[in-house]
């Protein structure tokens, strides 16, 4: 399966809302609701911010928000911080007998 | 506290092999499926394995197919990657991590241990 496509990078201000987009097709990301999103700050392993396309982990701040239309599955920031600033993977499962896809990743930076 | 912590990494010669292993501790590690996610230096993520709780079921990339065998002992709360005939592009840090949702998400992974293939 190829991987999903996400912009190379975003940025907004402190405050600001940002939106990530992952778009997928419709064997994978149109027919499921298994999207999720990572975070990965440089040279740190990967954190778990949303599942299921819109589901939080415990402990993940509510600023981080998960959402789906057709082929295209989104994750918005809203309230930017510093601590932000970091590298954004979308995944998504694509079928019985696959791997779970992962999107190519997404800079972002906090201006 | 869930704790994941990869080892066996290192340089390796094109065609060689190397066995990750990854400890897991703080859970109830036959309970959860387990996963190996590998990031290439400067590159994204990608999926290379994933095994079931009771080692009934494993999964790979068709990159890795045949040449990497994933397994666990959950006698020893470990998750192992064998990796034969590896190639240059293998290179990778190689992270372990416990499968949330089956097979869409993973909630807590380690700190990764890099693979070097090259002469």
């Amino acid at each position: 399966q190829s991987a999903l496509t996400q912009p190379a990078s975003v940025s907004g201000s402190p405050g600001q809302s940002i939106t990530i987009s992952c778009t997928g097709t419709s064997s994978d990301v149109g027919s499921y609701n298994l999207v999720s999103w990572y975070q990965q700050h440089p040279g740190k392993a990967p954190k778990l911010m949303i599942y299921e396309v819109s589901k939080r982990p415990s402990g993940v701040s509510n600023r981080f928000s998960g959402s789906k239309s057709g082929n295209t599955a989104s994750l918005t920031i809203s309230g930017l911080q510093a601590e932000d600033e970091a590298d954004y993977y979308c995944c998504s499962y694509a079928g019985s007998s696959t791997l779970g896809v992962f999107g190519g990743g997404t800079k972002l930076t906090v201006l | 506290q869930v704790q994941l912590v990869e080892s066996g990494g290192g340089l390796v010669k094109p065609g060689g092999s190397l066995r990750l292993s990854c400890a897991a501790s703080g859970f109830t590690f036959s309970d959860y499926y387990m996963s190996w996610i590998r990031q290439a230096p400067g590159k994204g993520l990608e999926w290379v394995s994933y095994i079931s709780s009771s080692s009934s079921y494993t999964n790979y990339a068709d990159s890795v197919k045949g040449r990497f065998t994933i397994s666990r002992d959950n006698a020893k709360n470990s998750l192992y990657l064998q990796m034969n005939s590896l190639r240059a592009e293998d290179t990778a840090v190689y992270y372990c991590a416990r499968l949330v949702v089956v097979p869409a998400a993973n909630d807590y992974w380690g700190q990764g241990t890099l693979v070097t293939v090259s002469s």
